[in-house]
This record gives structure tokens, sequence and C-alpha cells, in this order.
């Protein structure tokens, strides 16, 4: 069982389209950041959010994180071909070691032209 | 800050064969680690160190690999006999426990193939 469930899993949308990730699970996370992989590379670092409520924007990405801390949500406004990737959630569980991250699955994003 | 440096970043090699790998990380993180992904799922962990010591290492790590961090600087992974099965991007990440978070940072990863 994935402790982080990612969805949906693949998501091809148009350009100037709008879309919402969710990465939801049973636990309770101390934090939880946000990754964007391209293919044949490392995740790069988006957004950490650690309180519980908390919204972070980026630009034309909106990051909430639930008021339990279980759940978290990735919302695009007006997609670019440019945010093509696989977009990541992970945790730190709270209680746990702080410092081994759990990742989801993965969300694999096409914006097409 | 130059980043999270890995090296090599493609590896191709028989089954039976050993590899190693290295990760520089950042250079005012004393915490790193070793993650691994296959095709279609998120990274999973592997290893951490702090500083040189190596602190926990995953049931995913069989005494097939070693990983070492001497000077709590640049870190190694060897695979030794590889299998097939070891096929996979292998990623480091290193961080600074920073207000009671630890935000781990990407290396671009070492993508080995074993033939």
């Amino acid at each position: 069982t994935q402790l982080l469930e990612q969805s949906p899993q693949f998501l091809s949308i148009q350009e100037g389209e709008n879309l919402t990730v969710y990465c939801n699970s049973s636990s309770v996370f101390s934090s939880l950041q946000w990754y964007r992989q391209e293919p044949g590379e490392g995740p790069v670092l988006l957004v950490t959010v650690v309180t519980g409520g908390e919204v972070k924007k980026l630009k034309r990405l909106t990051f909430q994180f639930g008021d339990a801390r279980k759940d978290s949500s990735l919302h695009i406004t007006a997609a670019q071909p440019g945010d093509t990737g696989l977009y990541l959630c992970a945790g730190a569980v709270s209680g746990g070691s702080n410092y081994k991250l759990t990742f989801g699955k993965g969300t694999l994003l096409t914006v097409n032209p | 800050d130059t980043g999270v440096s890995q090296d090599p970043r493609h590896k191709i090699t028989k089954r039976g064969q050993n590899v190693t790998f290295r990760c520089d990380p950042i250079s005012e993180h004393n915490r790193l680690y070793w993650y691994r992904q296959t095709l279609g799922q998120g990274p999973e962990f592997l290893t951490y160190f702090q500083n040189e010591a190596q602190l926990e290492k995953s049931r995913l790590l069989s005494d097939r690999f070693s990983a070492e961090r001497p000077k709590g600087s640049f870190s190694t992974l060897e695979i030794q006999r590889t299998e097939q099965g070891d096929s996979a991007m292998y990623l480091c990440a290193s961080s600074l426990l920073r207000g009671g978070h630890n935000i781990q940072y990407f290396g671009a990863g070492t993508r080995l193939s074993v033939l």
C-alpha cells in the first residue's frame, strides 16, 4: 500500500487550461514537499508546506496543505508547455524520522501547445 | 551554491560487474541521502548519513550495496555483482536541518543499466 497516493497518475491537457493534482494519505506529515522532475533528471524542489491549512503560491502554481496535514493539492492556472513534467509529492511522517522522505508515484503532466 | 552533483550521469554495465557512484552534496549540508527510482515510481529511500555516520539503511539495500561518506563530505554508493533488477535511477540528496524541518535537494541522478 502506497503511503502517499497521488491522483491523477497521468494528465494531458491543452495550453491555457487549469488543473489540480492531489496527494492523499492516512498518515499525518510534519512537512510536505512538492517536486517537479523532467525525464533523465533529478527532482527539483518547488515548495515546502509545514502548517495545516497553509497555502503557498509560486507564480501560476498554488499549493495547499490540508488542515489535518494528511493531504495536499497543487493547482496550476493557465498551464503552459513548460509545465510538462512529473510532479511528485513527498513527506516526512509526523512522529517518525524527520529525515526520511516518502514519495508518491507522481503525476505525469503533459501540456500540449 | 553549486547544487548536488552526481557522477557519472549514466552507467551501462554487464551483469555481475561492480559499479560505484559518487555524490557531492551542497557544501554546508551535513545530511546526505541515497534514493532509488524505477520507471513509473517515485524515489525510494535507501540510506542516510549525518556527517560521516550512516544512521539508517533501508531493507531495500541488500548486502551487495554499500555506501560510505568517509569525511562527511562526498559519498559513494557501490553495487557489487550487479543484477538486472538493479537497473534504476540512483538519486542523491542533501539537506541541512533548519527550524526543525529537513528540506532535501536532489542531484540529477545516475542512470544505471545492467545488461
